[in-house]
């Protein structure tokens, strides 16, 4: 079945580590996005990538960073320069802009980090 | 910029009660609106869609129209169910990503 994985689901961190978010999906797609949720926020983009090795900031991109090394992956790294990190992260992709389903997004699960 | 936002919630409605779930947007330009839904501990789904004035999207028994007079797009449904319950957004596309509301909780009692 074609999706997206994230993963680990839970991850706990001490203040001052960082941490690496996996996501993965076999669906072809070109684009593939990172949000985070908070309660009462709804979503916020951290990073999104239209194309492999190539990607650009969102709305909230200080303390994080991603890499696109391959078209199937988009690994996010929750740095310590991240103020407060506890939050339920989310992947997504879609198909590039200009063809169809374009902005139509697929999300992963989510993971949940939680700073001790 | 572009934004948009929603009715806050919780909204708490009875088994086969109707819903209305407000949105309203801000954009430049012609965007294509979204309902997205999130199901307790899973990621969003693409519930309904719609890409130009006076499209009404529809699934599952929901509907949203694209009104542009009003810059809306409200989220309705005549009979809601118990496993309609969930977290609802709204979202309009906004160069080459989607600006994402706030989120609407539905709780649905039996």
């Amino acid at each position: 079945d074609g999706g997206i994985t994230q993963s680990p689901k839970y991850l706990f961190r001490k203040e001052g580590q960082n941490v690496t978010l996996s996501c993965e999906q076999n669906l072809n797609h070109d684009a593939m996005y990172w949000y985070r949720q908070d309660p009462g926020q709804g979503l916020r983009l951290i990073y999104y990538s239209q194309i492999v090795n190539d990607f650009q900031k969102g709305d909230i991109a200080e303390g994080y960073s991603v890499s696109r090394e391959k078209k199937e992956s988009f690994p996010l790294t929750v740095t310590s320069a991240q103020k407060n990190p506890t939050a339920f992260y989310l992947c997504a992709s879609s198909n590039r802009q200009g063809t169809s389903g374009a902005n139509v997004l697929t999300f992963g699960a989510g993971s949940r980090l939680t700073v001790l | 910029g572009d934004s948009v936002t929603q009715m806050e919630g919780p909204v708490t409605l009875s088994e086969e009660a109707c819903l209305t779930i407000n949105c309203t947007y801000t954009a430049t330009g012609y965007p294509s609106l979204f309902w997205y839904v999130q199901y307790p501990g899973e990621g969003l789904q693409l519930l309904l869609k719609a890409t130009k004035a006076d499209d009404k999207g529809s699934n599952k028994g929901f509907e949203a129209t694209y009104r542009k007079e009003t810059t809306s797009f409200h989220l309705e449904k005549g009979s809601v169910q118990v496993s309609d319950s969930a977290v609802y957004f709204c979202a309009l596309t906004q160069g080459g990503k989607l600006i994402f509301g706030q989120g609407t909780e539905l709780s649905v009692k039996p």
